[in-house]
């Protein structure tokens, strides 16, 4: 089955930084995209940046809203994909949701359950 | 950026019905489409993927249907833990975008 795990969130000035991460199982890891996407409170999924698998040599990609100030990472070997969040603004704060996505037939997406990233002074 | 249309935004229903829920691509994402049942408070769960497979776990009142542009989610006979709001989400090219939603309601 597959599983992940978000961690990492919590409260952060506006300004600041912040390190998500989100360990996966239940999957063969190196084969999968790797996406984040975040829930601001009351509003609906915005999608913020990928990373490709393997095959596709791990490049990534992101939002025009956070490209410059987040980063995409992943490690194959510990089944883990990160992101760093710099210059944090009030309007990330949000649900924060790592999803995977096998471009495969017969191969289960994921979804984690959150973590919440609020943004204040 | 792909626009998903989902319709109804909102059905009510009881238990036992057949509930179907559209949604249609701004263009062809051939068969990479999802869909999400989420619940007050809790994160998304994938039911469908590949426009109609479906995820592991996931009961087979569940079943999805289309590729192209035009998809349809079906619940076959709706459960009382079913209320709930649906959504779709493409993943045929970025950015990722994702439905309006479907509020199931209890009739």
């Amino acid at each position: 089955e597959v599983q992940l795990v978000e961690s990492g969130g919590g409260l952060v000035q506006p300004g600041g930084s912040l390190r998500l991460s989100c360990a996966a199982s239940g999957f063969i890891f190196s084969d999968y995209y790797l996406d984040w996407v975040r829930q601001a409170p009351g509003k609906g999924l915005e999608w913020l940046g990928r990373t490709r698998n393997k095959a596709n040599n791990y490049t990534t990609q992101y939002a025009a809203s956070v490209k410059g100030r987040f980063t995409i990472s992943r490690d194959d070997l510990k089944n883990s994909m990160s992101l760093q969040m710099n210059s944090l603004k009030s309007e990330d704060t949000a649900v924060y949701y790592c999803s995977c996505y096998s471009y495969a037939s017969g191969k289960d997406w994921g979804w984690g359950q959150g973590t919440l990233v609020t943004v204040s002074s | 950026d792909i626009q998903m249309t989902q319709s109804p935004s909102s059905v009510s229903a009881s238990v036992g019905d057949r509930v179907t829920i559209t949604c249609r691509a701004s263009q062809d994402i051939r068969r990479w489409l999802g869909w999400y049942q989420q619940k007050p408070g809790k994160a998304p769960k994938v039911l469908i993927y590949d426009a109609s497979s479906l995820q592991s776990g996931v009961p087979s009142r569940f079943s999805g249907s289309g590729s192209g542009t035009d998809f349809t989610l079906t619940i076959s006979s709706l459960q009382p833990e079913d209320f709930a709001t649906y959504f779709c989400q493409q993943a045929d090219t970025l950015p990722l975008t994702f439905g309006g939603g479907t509020k199931v309601e209890i009739k």
